[in-house]
């Protein structure tokens, strides 16, 4: 079956830190690919997406590229933000609905 | 309204009382999805609408679980008999159709004591 690992966490970076989560997956054919953002208090939030391979998602300064041979979504950001704190959730959908499968999410705490 | 609104967004309940939990999708969306978040298993798809029909409840954990829809649009997830491994945030999503984009509610979060 489908599924999504993610990097555990906690991650804890100070500002203007570079940021890396690993993602990688396991699915037959040719999954789309997201990374969703839950803020504290809010509901999850799509932050970007890839729908085939070699393909780079990216929205807010994210970044993340759709990798075939490794089967990877890593996501990545140059400098994080206070802001950024959040838990990230790397996920899957494959077949003909948007059915989604997700990693276990990592809480990001970004410090001042 | 804009969003998926969720009702009600807290739900505590008494081991083996029935719940239901309520979910409003977007205007026009016609595929609706409801999945469950919590600490042990992170998040689990349960089931999935097509307008009224449900061609997928592969995800839902037990046969105390059930979900309807009605007119295309209100969604109702009813747990029968709660016990204390349901505690959990319940998440609707909605989709103008089905592979495009999902927008998430905020949630229901049930307690079981």
């Amino acid at each position: 079956g489908n599924s999504v690992t993610q990097m555990e966490g906690p991650v804890t970076l100070s500002e203007e830190a570079f940021l890396t989560i690993n993602c990688t997956y396991t699915a037959t054919g040719y999954p789309s690919l997201f990374w969703y953002v839950q803020y504290p208090g809010e509901g999850l939030q799509l932050l970007l997406k890839a729908t085939k391979a070699d393909d780079k998602g990216s929205n807010k300064g994210f970044e993340a590229t759709y990798r075939k041979e490794t089967t990877s979504f890593h996501l990545e950001k140059g400098s994080v933000q206070v802001s950024d704190s959040a838990v990230y959730f790397c996920a899957l959908s494959r077949g003909s609905n948007y059915k989604l499968t997700f990693g276990k999410g990592t809480l990001l705490t970004v410090n001042p | 309204g804009a969003g998926v609104s969720q009702s009600p967004s807290n739900k505590v309940t008494e081991k083996g009382k029935d719940v239901e939990l309520r979910c409003d999708p977007i205007s026009g969306h016609t595929a609706l999805y409801w999945y469950r978040q919590s600490l042990g298993q992170g998040l689990e798809f349960l089931i999935y609408f097509q307008g009224n029909s449900a061609p997928d409840k592969s995800g839902l954990p037990s046969d105390r679980f059930s979900a309807e829809r009605t007119g295309g649009s209100v969604s109702t997830l009813t747990i029968q008999r709660t016990q204390q491994e349901d505690s959990a945030v319940y998440l609707c999503a909605s989709s103008l159709e089905q592979r495009t984009e999902a927008f998430f509610g905020q949630g229901t979060r049930l307690t079981v004591v």
